[in-house]
């Protein structure tokens, strides 16, 4: 059972916006800004798109934001494009340890 | 650029033991703590190792504690695994991933391909 919990799937049209959520605990997200989100299609390396709750590497689209309230974590994905299906994953820090959500499916229509 | 590249996976018996290596290039090596993530068919990711800078301080998950050891050579730009007494729950695609923040604090900014480990029973 994974430490963050996340919906296995979400699904939109092109153009749409979704939010996936990621529910931790007090001792993880809730305890510190170190939320982080990550894109991975499969068979290549996960890339990182949200880093610190809200900010972004440089180069990923301004499409992609992140929030956070309490012990819960959400990235969504505004004006939604057909390159934007895959898996997404959130990942909190605690104790020198990091933890994953199980996954989220994105699939655009 | 950054660029990490796994390598060393492969099949093994149940109870054996493998070296992962992890190449990296376009960064100060040393510099920065770094992490062994896996995903196992059908899984999601699972944190499993992580390393300081320095190499002087390990961190391993629950589920490996006591049978795979993280190292690296600084001088070699070369990160490792060393697993041990394999089982068939960890077979999966293991990938090498760079710290966002030299302390290794929060994201994981760069990461492999990933090298797949199948353990047969």
């Amino acid at each position: 059972q994974s430490a963050l919990t996340q919906s296995a799937s979400v699904s939109g049209s092109p153009g749409q916006s979704i939010t996936i959520s990621c529910t931790g605990t007090s001792s993880d997200i809730g305890s510190h800004n170190y939320v982080s989100w990550y894109q991975h299609h499969p068979g290549k390396a996960p890339k990182l798109m949200i880093f610190d709750v809200t900010n972004r590497p440089s180069g990923v689209s301004n499409r992609f934001s992140g929030s956070k309230s309490g012990n819960t974590a959400s990235l969504t994905i505004s004006g939604l494009q057909a390159e934007d299906e895959a898996d997404y994953y959130c990942s909190s820090y605690t104790s020198s340890r990091r933890v994953f959500g199980g996954g989220t499916k994105l699939t655009v229509l | 650029e950054v660029q990490l590249l796994e390598s060393g996976g492969g099949l093994v018996q149940r109870g054996g033991s493998l070296r992962l290596s992890c190449g990296a290039s376009g960064f100060i090596f040393s510099g920065y703590a770094m992490s062994w993530v896996r995903q196992s068919p059908g899984k999601g990711l699972e944190w499993i190792s992580g390393i300081s800078g320095s190499g002087t301080s390990t961190w391993h998950a629950d589920s490996v504690k006591g049978r795979f050891t993280m190292s690296r050579d600084n001088s070699k730009n070369t990160l490792y695994l060393q697993m041990n007494s394999l089982r068939a729950e960890d077979t999966a695609v293991y990938y090498c991933a760079k710290a966002l923040r030299p302390d290794g604090v929060g994201a994981r900014d760069y990461w492999g391909q990933g090298t797949l480990v199948t353990v047969s029973s």
